[in-house]
């Protein structure tokens, strides 16, 4: 198994500022994902976090947006960059480790006022 | 994009009575799992089917996988109040990478 805490569990922001979420695995994992829950949505895929090279992004997500960082196998940050409104959602991260073994964190929920 | 959709949307019962649950999808998949959210909080995963099965139980817990209609469903049976939760199917997007589509989504309520 995997235990995956991310940081802050939850904030509230003014438009216009950033927050960056920190996503800390106990073990190493090679593919890292970050996903997006708007309110009373499903979840949709942000990016592949790449580890020693820049992210993979999913359709209609750019990373002037949503950068994201992976310095090494137990660690991520997403960044939420400008944000609107629109952003508010609850953000997960997410490791693969292969062999169908996939987890998830327990969210960040952001309100952005 | 989503993957497919989840029916019904939402779900109502008593408890005791079995609730069922179904969502399609529309690529080829790897394998099909089955989360729970309670109240907009975390992921819990539920239940794993590979897309060479046809059907898997886990305690209270029935998912049935038809390729061919490219459809699953989730039976969870003999209902509690703690089962109150929404429920996701999410298919892998690829060749089995760990990118998940996932479905709509059932919030199911179970009334004690």
């Amino acid at each position: 198994s995997a235990v995956i805490s991310q940081k802050p569990s939850r904030d509230i922001c003014q438009r216009g500022t950033s927050l960056t979420i920190q996503c800390q695995v106990d073990s190493q994992v090679t593919m890292m994902f970050w996903y997006r829950q708007q309110p009373g949505q499903s979840l949709t895929l942000i990016a592949t976090a790449n580890q020693g090279s820049e992210a993979t992004y999913e359709s209609g997500f750019v990373i002037d947006k949503f950068p994201i960082s992976r310095p090494n196998l137990t660690f991520s940050t997403l960044t939420v960059s400008n944000m609107s409104p629109e952003d508010s959602s609850i953000y997960l991260c997410s490791v693969w480790r292969g062999a169908y073994e996939q987890y998830f964190g327990p969210g960040t929920r952001l309100t952005v006022t | 994009s989503q993957q497919g959709e989840e029916d019904p949307q939402a779900l109502s019962i008593q408890e005791g009575e079995n609730a069922t649950m179904n969502c399609s999808y529309k690529t080829s998949i790897n394998n099909l799992q089955w989360y729970r959210q309670n109240s907009g909080r975390g992921l819990v995963h539920l239940i794993l089917i590979r897309s060479n099965e046809r059907e898997k139980h886990s305690g209270r817990l029935r998912v049935t996988l038809d390729t061919s209609k490219k459809s699953s469903s989730l039976l969870i049976t003999a209902s509690r109040a703690a089962d109150t939760a929404s429920y996701f199917c999410a298919t892998d997007a690829s060749n089995n990478t760990g990118k998940l589509i996932f479905g709509q989504g059932t919030t199911l309520q179970v009334k004690p």
